[in-house]
């Protein structure tokens, strides 16, 4: 199995700074890391794919980085609505996907 | 407008059973992957089970040999029977779409709880 190990566990910033977020593989995953951002008592929403890839509706201050064990989620400029849970998942060992344990950006 | 509703969570004795559902519109069930993910109260997201387009089957060594995923294409839905709950069963149950390998989960239900206890 593969695990992500997240980095910080709880990211304490002001709106308008820079979140940089941080998800490491235990083995090579070349490029198949996605990220997902969660709401208090919502759904997640997928945020980007292949490691660096915006999904449909995301925003361009968020943004992806890395390949094979380290990978990085920058959001350029946090916006009130940007305070939640972040977890990465690995879509490299299929058919166990597995999450980071998250990141919880939060208002300073 | 593409949707995935889940539906039969509850309350239930530890060894008991529960069939969760998850109907989907604006899109097919079959030509997709589709997945079960759980969240334990105030925890992280966890993998649990995935039915590909073919109909093959998979699950997290957690729950094998005790949650089967189904699919029904005539009712487009998606189902996990869950046998011999535990109490680290619990948690809220979300199915997504996962359309590729190289994309990501993209559509997910609204989760339906799951509460294994006496």
């Amino acid at each position: 199995e593969i695990v992500l190990t997240q980095s910080p566990a709880t990211l304490s910033l002001s709106p308008g700074e820079r979140a940089t977020l941080s998800c490491r593989a235990s083995q090579s995953v070349s490029s198949y890391l996605a990220w997902y951002q969660q709401k208090p008592g919502q759904v997640p929403r997928l945020l980007i794919y292949h490691a660096s890839n915006r999904a449909t509706g995301i925003p361009a201050r968020f943004s992806g980085s890395g390949s094979g064990t380290d990978f990085t989620l920058t959001i350029s400029g946090l916006e009130p609505e940007d305070f939640a849970v972040y977890y990465c998942q690995q879509r490299s060992n299929w058919p166990s996907l597995t999450f980071g344990g998250g990141t919880k950006v939060e208002i300073k | 407008e593409v949707r995935l509703v889940e539906s039969g969570g509850g309350l239930i004795q530890p060894g008991g059973s529960l069939r969760l559902s998850c109907a989907a519109s604006g899109f097919t069930v079959s030509s997709n992957y589709m997945s079960w993910i759980r969240q334990a109260p105030g925890k992280g997201l966890e993998w649990v089970s995935v039915i590909y387009d073919g109909g093959r089957t998979y699950y997290a060594d957690s729950v094998k040999g005790r949650f089967t995923i189904l699919r029904d294409n005539s009712k487009n839905t998606v189902y996990l029977q869950m046998n011999s709950l535990r109490d680290e069963d619990t948690a809220v149950y979300y199915c997504a779409r996962d359309p590729t390998v190289g994309y990501g989960m993209d559509v997910w239900g609204q989760g339906t709880t799951v509460t294994v206890s006496s």
